[in-house]
């Protein structure tokens, strides 16, 4: 059971590349999640996916599409990546949605935009 | 809204002290509430939940955080520090029972002296 896993680690971009970030929960979870972290600012929602085949904004969606490939996967995409996305990324899933859900987290993925 | 604040950024204690970290949470509806832990390169862990029950809540590794209404504080604590405490701690607050949403603090990290 490995939990909510993350691929790559680490990615370096110039500006203008463009990029797919991978994310995968083995929990069975209905609802997945991708956050960005910012020094002292702690998490920003940047997009949710309630349900396998629906997805929905967060608080910083401006710069990335997501893709709720099955009910297991949830992809992050940067277009056209820009040094404002230089951040550290976070997967989480929950088994629904509803304030008493707890979330769970996977490892991150640290992004450097040049 | 909902909103949380944590009120110290940085917190160092001596191993085997107390350890006490807080919060204070705004929010129109009866929220849940919830502590995480991040050590460094790693992703979040919960540490505890509050979701409307016993307004005292123990966690994980000896932390516990008392839900207080009237004060609108969730903080944290520990009897006694240990070395392997020191981390970020991130507090959360959800409302609503058709919710996706968590608003994360800014984060406290603590530093444990030898």
């Amino acid at each position: 059971n490995a939990g909510v896993t993350q691929t790559p680690k680490f990615q370096v971009l110039k500006t203008g590349q463009s990029m797919t970030l991978q994310c995968a929960q083995d929990m069975n979870h209905n609802s997945m999640y991708w956050y960005r972290q910012d020094p002292g600012m702690g998490l920003r929602l940047i997009y949710y996916s309630a349900s396998e085949g629906t997805t929905d904004k967060g608080e910083v969606p401006n710069g990335y599409n997501v893709s709720r490939l099955n009910k297991r996967e949830f992809s992050l995409r940067l277009e056209s990546a820009a040094p404002s996305q230089t951040s550290v990324y976070f997967c989480a899933s929950s088994d629904r949605g509803g304030s008493s859900y707890e979330q769970y987290f996977g490892p991150g993925t640290r992004l450097t935009v040049t | 809204a909902q909103s949380v604040t944590q009120l110290d950024s940085h917190v160092s204690v001596s191993e085997g002290t107390p350890v006490l970290l807080r919060c204070n949470y705004s929010s129109s509806y009866s929220p849940s509430l919830f502590w995480y832990v991040q050590h460094p390169n790693k992703g979040l862990q919960l540490l505890l939940k509050y979701t409307s029950a016993a307004t005292l809540v123990k966690g994980i590794n000896g932390f516990e955080a008392e839900f207080k209404k009237s004060e609108t504080s969730f903080h944290l604590t520990k009897p006694s520090a240990h070395m392997s405490d020191a981390a970020e701690y991130f507090c959360v607050v959800s409302e609503g029972s058709g919710t996706y949403k968590y608003i994360f603090g800014t984060g406290t990290r603590l530093k444990v002296l030898a």
